[in-house]
């Protein structure tokens, strides 16, 4: 199956502070979706992003699918953003969504 | 509700037990998935429901895990004889129709297995 990378691993920001997180992919992945974990493990989906670029607020991605990587940007962040954000994505439509390992953010005021 | 919900919170049983985790999907969404997390890492898919069926349920680690959703609502997953290594956050999402459609996940149930 696919495998997923994500980094850095973990990342410590003061608020304010921009931050760039990565998700590569082994092989083409379909239906990439970026998540966030809060700290009481509550997953909420952040993007919806097979390929291009979306924005929300101060959180944007982009994903390049012939490259197999996806970018999740965090713009002057706040310690509501702490968590772990995972990449995850499937295999020709199969439902069989595979996540990283996730980059854990803490952002201290 | 609004949301995925999940019961119970937290189950602690014994090595050897039987236990079912509960999952109650946003009302409407035929898509349905299991997934189990153990700590520091990411979600692992177990099983995905397309209706009353389960469509993929090869992320199922064994014969001692089994689910249904009977009525194509609420989702029951089944685990016999526990083990230790059974211990993790089993989380239940759900979605409109498939995976090209947004996740919602509920709040897990934390498994101990003593």
């Amino acid at each position: 199956g696919i495998q997923v990378e994500q980094s850095p691993p973990d990342l410590i920001l003061q608020e304010g502070a921009n931050s760039t997180l990565r998700c590569n992919f082994s092989d083409s992945v379909n239906n990439l979706q970026w998540f966030h974990q809060n700290p009481w493990g509550q997953l909420i989906n952040l993007f919806y992003i097979p390929s291009g670029t979306k924005q929300n607020g101060r959180l944007s991605a982009t994903t390049v699918a012939t490259e197999r990587y996806s970018l999740l940007y965090i713009s002057s962040s706040q310690t509501t953003d702490s968590g772990v954000y995972f990449c995850a994505g499937d295999l020709y439509n199969n439902n069989d969504m595979r996540f990283g390992a996730g980059t854990r953010l803490t952002v201290k005021p | 509700g609004a949301g995925v919900s999940q019961t119970p919170s937290n189950k602690v049983t014994e090595k050897g037990k039987y236990v079912e985790l509960r999952c109650d999907p946003i009302s409407g969404h035929t898509a349905l998935y299991w997934y189990r997390q153990s700590l520091g890492q990411g979600p692992e898919f177990l099983i995905y429901f397309q209706g009353t069926g389960a469509a993929d349920d090869s992320g199922l680690p064994n014969d001692r895990f089994f689910a249904v959703r009977p009525e194509g609502s609420v989702s029951t997953l089944k685990i016999q004889r526990t083990e230790r290594g059974d211990s993790a956050v089993y989380l239940c999402a759900s979605s409109l129709t498939q995976s090209t459609d947004t996740q919602y996940f509920g709040p897990g149930t934390r498994l101990t297995v003593l």
